[in-house]
């Protein structure tokens, strides 16, 4: 596709509904990325896969929170039992083909209200 | 362990006027660092990067940053602003040299008067 594409692009959920929200990396980009991006502050790492393989998810803040990408091309950020500390925009991020993650391309996000 | 400290939430710059958003880090090693911009309603874009070399980097949009090891700034600089330059801006910085393990600054929102 021409640039990450996430959906929702806004999402209401009441305390304790299950959310999924999925991106759209860029055609054969090797890495994704999704960063949370609270009110009035900088993007936050939460996990990051190469391919399939998820190498690092030390950012996800508690076991609610799971990331998927089976098959190495669109991903799923899963936050069961949502809690009102989860709203914020969710930023999902590619980089590539070659594995080369010097530059990221962020899609527009995903804006997460717990009412 | 890394850290980014942008000094200022907000800055206010008349049209035509020089920018100059500030940027501080800490890093157990020799950094990379990055500046994103995010307009609204639309996804982070870089704008410029320092790993290696040359240490005033020049980026999109008649932007410029220059790495001054003994101050730990990168501090990002337009010579005359412009309307179109309002947006979020964001210093980051990775270890690696990499986008995995980047660490954002909580960013400076800039106003472009008339």
């Amino acid at each position: 596709g021409a640039g990450v594409s996430q959906s929702p692009r806004y999402k209401v959920a009441k305390r304790g509904q299950d959310v999924a929200l999925r991106c759209d990396p860029i055609s054969g980009h090797v890495s994704l990325f999704w960063y949370q991006q609270a009110l009035g502050q900088g993007p936050e790492f939460l996990t990051y896969f190469q391919n399939e393989a998820q190498l690092d998810k030390s950012g996800l803040p508690s076991d609610r929170f799971f990331a998927e990408r089976p098959e190495g091309s669109v991903s799923t950020l899963k936050i069961q039992r949502t809690q009102q500390e989860d709203s914020a925009v969710y930023l999902c991020a590619s980089s590539g083909p070659t594995g080369s993650n010097e530059k990221l391309f962020f899609g527009s996000g995903t804006q997460l209200s717990v009412l | 362990a890394q850290s980014v400290t942008q000094l200022g939430s907000h800055v206010s710059v008349s049209e035509g006027a020089l920018v100059l958003l500030r940027c501080n880090y800490s890093s157990s090693v020799p950094p990379y660092l990055f500046w994103y911009v995010q307009y609204p309603n639309q996804g982070l874009q870089l704008l410029l990067k320092y790993t290696t070399g040359a240490t005033l980097v020049k980026g999109i949009n008649g932007f410029e940053a220059e790495f001054k090891k003994s101050e730990t700034s990168f501090h990002l600089t337009k010579p005359s602003a412009h309307m179109s330059d309002a947006a979020e801006y964001f210093c980051a910085v990775s270890p690696r040299g990499g986008a995995d393990g980047l660490t954002f600054g909580k960013g400076t929102h800039l106003i472009i008067q008339p």
